[in-house]
């Protein structure tokens, strides 16, 4: 099946820790984001890709880093340095066939800290 | 990109159509409208785009007044499994702005 996988579904983190999110997509698309859902709000943007070995900061990209060094790959580290990382986190990529941001998402990863 | 306002929620019965307004009044003329829904807890789900006509597809209809400043998202027969957050975005560049939508509820 084609599609967007991220995992796991559910992460805990401690105070002071990173954790890394993944995402990994077979639809070849070359183009992927990361947004960030807080309770009854929309999605912001933290990070988007358009291209293997290039990335760039969207509107939350404090706190965050991400890495492109597959096409099929765009993991999400939350760092120490984001202070309030409880949050939904959902990965997308975009299909270029289908107008200009005809987006597929991933099911999710739902941060918790304790 | 050109600002969306929807309303924060919307009922419709079973079966019957779910009309969905969206006012973009400050949209440029390369600024295409998507549409997108996200069920509780699930990754949002592309629904439909279009930039001037209207266009149908498996999902919906998607109505685009002449002047560009409204459109109406159209599930013409309402179940239950789409109750979820609609969201109307408009956009010319590399990412979505998605606002907080419109929550339908489909009633029984």
């Amino acid at each position: 099946d084609g599609g967007i996988t991220q995992s796991p579904k559910y992460l805990f983190r401690k105070e002071g820790q990173n954790v890394t999110l993944s995402c990994e997509q077979n639809l070849n698309h070359d183009a992927m984001y990361w947004y960030r859902q807080d309770p009854g709000q929309g999605l912001r943007l933290i990070y988007y890709s358009q291209i293997v070995n290039d990335f760039q900061k969207g509107d939350i990209a404090e706190g965050y880093s991400v890495s492109r060094e597959k096409k099929e790959s765009f993991p999400l580290t939350v760092t120490s340095a984001q202070k309030n990382p409880t949050a939904f986190y959902l990965c997308a990529s975009r299909d270029p066939g289908r107008g200009q941001e005809t987006q597929y998402f991933g099911p999710g990863t739902r941060l918790l800290v304790l | 990109d050109a600002k969306t306002t929807q309303p924060t929620s919307m009922d419709c019965a079973e079966g019957r159509a779910a009309n969905l307004p969206c006012n973009h009044s400050t949209i440029s003329g390369n600024e295409y409208v998507y549409w997108y829904r996200q069920i509780h807890s699930q990754g949002p789900q592309y629904i439909i785009h279009g930039l001037k006509n209207n266009e149908t597809n498996e999902m919906a209809s998607l109505i685009i007044t002449e002047d560009r400043k409204s459109s109406t998202l159209i599930l013409p027969h309402a179940t239950l499994r789409d109750t979820a957050v609609y969201y109307c975005i408009v956009n010319s560049g590399y990412a979505l702005n998605f606002g907080k939508g419109t929550s339908l509820l489909v009633t029984p």
